[in-house]
């Protein structure tokens, strides 16, 4: 299996704040990762699919980028409603799909 | 606009079978590639598997394929999840959700498949 980690697992920033969520992976898989949203007791949203393309009526505060194993989810202004747990998850070729262990983000 | 609804019991004993379904308006099941994936309390994502109906594949997480079975239901727009045998550890939030693909030409011979789930379900809370 492709393993998925992310830092850190947790930070606090103030709203307009820059800030950036890593996620690695355990070997090379191209820009074959996506980064989800999850607020707080709902379903997770896609939020970017490969690598860095942002899936629509996303705000473009969020960007993505990074190749092969190292990969940055980037808020570039904190928003109160980006209050949330951050996932990525990698879709290469093999199974299983595997999703990072998360990112919560707390406001200041 | 697609929608994705959960139903299912929200209780189960030990030992037991749950079965979940996942029924899809605003697409058609016999397209894309249909997902569950659950959240065990304050934890992070597992995928469980996912099936593809026109291409007859079924892909399933090595960790539960021993007691998972994915099925799809074209007459009602529905695929469903079970999971037998249940223990403590099965406890969590379980969400279907819709894998689709973007395919993009990288050179004139070769494009990239990117896989992403983009619809999912609000959820179905199931305690063991």
């Amino acid at each position: 299996d492709i393993q998925v980690t992310q830092s850190p697992s947790s930070l606090s920033a103030s709203v307009g704040d820059r800030i950036t969520i890593t996620c690695r992976a355990s070997q090379g898989i191209s820009t074959f990762l996506n980064w989800y949203q999850q607020k707080p007791g709902k379903a997770p949203e896609l939020l970017i699919y490969g690598a860095f393309t942002l899936q629509s009526g996303v705000p473009p505060r969020f960007s993505g980028s990074g190749s092969g194993t190292e990969f940055t989810l980037t808020i570039s202004s904190l928003q109160p409603e980006d209050l949330a747990t951050y996932f990525c998850q990698q879709s290469y070729s093999d199974f299983p799909r595997t999703f990072g262990p998360g990112t919560k983000v707390e406001i200041k | 606009q697609v929608q994705l609804q959960q139903s299912g019991p929200g209780l189960v004993k030990p030992s037991e079978t749950v079965s979940l379904t996942c029924t899809v308006s605003g697409a058609s099941i016999t397209n894309d590639h249909w997902s569950w994936i659950r959240q065990p309390p304050g934890q992070g994502l597992e995928w469980i598997g996912h099936i593809y109906y026109s291409g007859g594949n079924i892909n399933l997480n090595p960790s539960l394929q021993s007691r998972v079975s994915i099925s799809v239901d074209p007459s009602r727009n529905q695929f469903s999840l079970k999971l037998i045998s249940v223990t403590a550890a099965d406890t969590a939030v379980y969400y279907c959700a819709r894998e689709t693909v973007k395919i993009v030409a990288k050179t004139p011979k070769n494009s990239y498949h990117y896989y992403f789930m983009d619809v999912w379900g609000s959820g179905t809370t199931v305690i063991v």
